[in-house]
């Protein structure tokens, strides 16, 4: 089971806002920024956000944001390309390791 | 733009040692602000955090793989390595090089994956 849980799937149409959840508790996403990675077709991830910070080449459609202990990725104007698995990831000082998220499945129809 | 390539064996047998070694280009090892680190994997399943290394060689191991598992750092080629004791069928999956955040919070860039597979 992840430290963090993420929607197993999600879907919404070319155009529309969608919203990817992180959730996760005081002891990681509560105290440490949040990275968002894009993996289409199982191939290598792609950080997509990362903290408040859009990588370079990486479309303002995506912005990131977090609340307590839940952190969400956003994307507005949802376009085909933007089909894949989305896993989120930080830091958990109680079990001091890297942690991240099971992934969720967006599917644009 | 910084580049990391993973390279060696694709096939381990049972009880064997996986190595693995990162190349970087585009940014070095030896900067003082990110880590370097090791994400698996496995065929259909999620992103696992193996461990990371600080360029003074300092390092930090997953919990779960900790006793199996060592990272190295050779500023000298801009390269950092993975050693893996003991692999069975489980440590099958695509391992992925990668640098992370200062805080280790979050990965800023990813290798292009290599794939191990675990087999007599």
């Amino acid at each position: 089971q992840s430290a963090l849980t993420q929607e197993a799937s999600v879907s919404g149409t070319v155009g529309q806002k969608v919203t990817l959840s992180c959730t996760g508790n005081s002891n990681n996403i509560g105290s440490y920024a949040v990275g968002w990675y894009q993996q289409i077709s199982h191939g290598a991830p792609k950080t997509v956000m990362f903290g408040n910070s859009l990588p370079s080449g990486i479309p303002d459609r995506f912005s990131g944001s977090k609340s307590g202990t839940t952190a969400s990725l956003t994307i507005s104007g949802l376009q085909p390309e933007d089909e894949a698995d989305y896993y989120c990831s930080t830091w958990d000082y109680s079990l001091s390791a890297v942690v991240f998220g099971g992934g969720t499945k967006l599917t644009v129809l | 733009q910084v580049q990391l390539q993973e390279s060696g064996p694709g096939l381990v047998k049972p009880s064997e040692t996986l190595s693995l070694t990162c190349t970087v280009s585009g940014g070095s090892v030896s900067s003082g602000s990110y880590y370097w680190s090791w994400i698996r994997q496995p065929p259909g399943k999620g992103l696992e955090w193996i461990g990371y290394i600080y360029y003074s060689g300092s390092t930090n191991y997953n919990p779960s793989l900790k006793s199996r598992v060592t990272i190295s750092v050779d500023t000298s080629k801009n390269q950092f390595s993975l050693k893996l004791s003991s692999v069975t069928a489980a440590d099958t999956a695509v391992y992925y090089c990668a640098r992370v955040g200062p805080y280790g919070d979050y990965v800023d860039y990813w290798g292009q994956g290599t794939l191990v597979t675990v087999s007599s």
